[in-house]
């Protein structure tokens, strides 16, 4: 079956542009997680949502980070103004419930990301 | 805070050969641990889950232990083939906002296996 997709694959952009990070998770899935990893860094958590509970924002480092998930399935994570230390790879993952269920349910399955170079 | 180290230098073995990776965690006790591949290139790929009530999980090749006296995770590959060359994460889940939990990762360990 399909897995968890994520568009564009890489984007370059200017600092101070807007971008748009697209994630389709695994059908069923009701988790979804965004995370950014940079070069000699391990996998930072952005955000979790969770079927129709509030998101965790938590992990978003400032408030020019933003996501959304509509009905329950895409995702798009929004930077604005987006500076140089931006420049990551963003991965998405979905999960058939949310951490804490108890199960391989909370198995966590990535998309291949999008590399994200801000110049 | 809580905190993952993985063995930061390269792992070079031979072909045929165990490799052994290390997960050490201070400050707190986690209900599971993961551990992943990564690919260059590629998301992390979902390999093994070991609960804190058992101390060893196998999977064909692969082995995990859990010791939650030591606070550490080893992870082996048996028989290891330059197919197992990859980096190796390992991830545990810790409480979050709200009644959420959230995966704390270590930076992965990157393993070259030799032909």
């Amino acid at each position: 079956g399909a897995g968890v997709s994520q568009s564009p694959s890489n984007k370059v952009t200017e600092k101070g542009k807007d971008v748009e990070l697209r994630c389709d998770p695994i059908s069923g899935h009701t988790a979804l997680y965004w995370y950014r990893q940079s070069l000699g860094q391990g996998l930072e958590f952005l955000i979790y949502f969770q079927g129709n509970s509030a998101p965790d924002k938590s992990g978003l480092p400032s408030d020019r980070f933003s996501a959304e998930r509509t009905g329950g399935s895409v995702s798009t994570l929004t930077i604005q103004r987006t500076q140089q230390e931006d420049s990551a790879v963003y991965l998405c993952a979905s999960s058939l419930a949310r951490l804490g269920s108890g199960g391989r349910e909370e198995t966590q399955y990535f998309g291949p990301g999008t590399r994200l170079l801000v110049l | 805070s809580q905190k993952i180290e993985q063995n930061s230098e390269a792992l070079n073995i031979q072909e045929g050969k165990t490799a052994t990776l290390t997960c050490n965690y201070t400050n707190y006790s986690p209900a599971y641990l993961q551990w992943y591949r990564q690919d260059p290139g590629r998301g992390p790929v979902f390999l093994l889950l070991i609960r804190e009530n058992e101390k060893e999980k196998r999977k064909e090749r692969l082995k995990v232990t859990f010791d939650t006296t030591l606070k550490q995770s080893l992870f082996h590959i048996t028989a290891s083939q330059p197919a197992d060359s990859a980096t190796y994460l390992c991830a545990l889940p810790v409480d979050n906002a709200g009644n959420n939990r959230k995966l704390i990762w270590g930076l992965g360990t990157s393993l070259a296996v030799n032909p």
